[in-house]
């Protein structure tokens, strides 16, 4: 099955830094990779996503850049704000058949004021 | 607000114990996903209905059971409870079936397990 790989586990910025996260996945069929943010208490939110005919997609300050032939994405959020403090989770899955979704195992993004 | 409901917000039960948990999707929601969240752990994906019927299976426990009615909401009944049971249970749902949508989550029950 599936399995997906993430990294850091923790991440320390200074307010108007950027900060990156980092997926690997190994089914090379997946073509739908989401990532969600889930602030302490919260529920999970998908704030942005990706699908394998894109190699990058932006959406005002954050953006995911997919590398298909190495099989890893990376999430890029640039001039952080103390409310992107959150858990980042990365995922994977691919349409069509019964397929599940698989989820990293979390960033916890810290933002220094 | 996602538009997924789920009850109840806590749950505190005892050992081998049985409870329920239920999940509403978004109107217009074909598919509902069930995952477990034990603190400070990823998302574990437990199982996924689409329409009625099972779509697709994660590390659910024997022990873990779930349906979805025709009216789609859902329901995930875990029987002989461990203290190890004690997580944030999400439920999420989805237009489609095939895992590439976006997925919706519910504000989670908290099961607590003494």
């Amino acid at each position: 099955g599936e399995n997906v790989e993430q990294h850091p586990s923790t991440l320390s910025v200074q307010e108007g830094d950027s900060a990156v996260i980092k997926c690997t996945y190994s089914d090379s069929a997946s073509n739908y990779f989401p990532w969600y943010k889930q602030e302490l208490g919260k529920r999970p939110q998908l704030i942005i996503d990706i699908r394998s005919n894109v190699g990058e997609k932006k959406d005002q300050r954050i953006a995911v850049t997919l590398n298909k032939t190495a099989k890893h994405f990376s999430l890029h959020i640039t001039e952080t704000q103390p409310e992107d403090s959150a858990v980042y989770f990365c995922a994977a899955s691919r349409s069509g058949g019964y397929q599940k979704v698989t989820f990293g195992t979390g960033t916890k993004l810290q933002v220094i004021p | 607000d996602s538009g997924v409901t789920q009850t109840p917000k806590h749950l505190i039960t005892a050992t081998g114990q049985r409870v329920t948990l239920r999940c509403s999707p978004r109107s217009g929601d074909l598919s509902v996903y069930w995952y477990q969240q034990s603190l400070d752990q990823g998302l574990q994906f437990l199982i996924q209905y689409y329409n009625g019927e099972e779509r697709a299976k994660g590390n659910i426990l024997e022990r873990f059971s779930a349906q979805q009615f025709p009216d789609l909401h859902s329901e995930l009944n875990l029987s002989s409870l461990e203290l190890g049971d004690s997580a944030l249970y999400f439920c999420a749902s989805s237009v489609g079936g095939t895992g590439a949508d976006e997925q919706y989550f519910g504000p989670g029950t908290r099961l607590t397990v003494t």
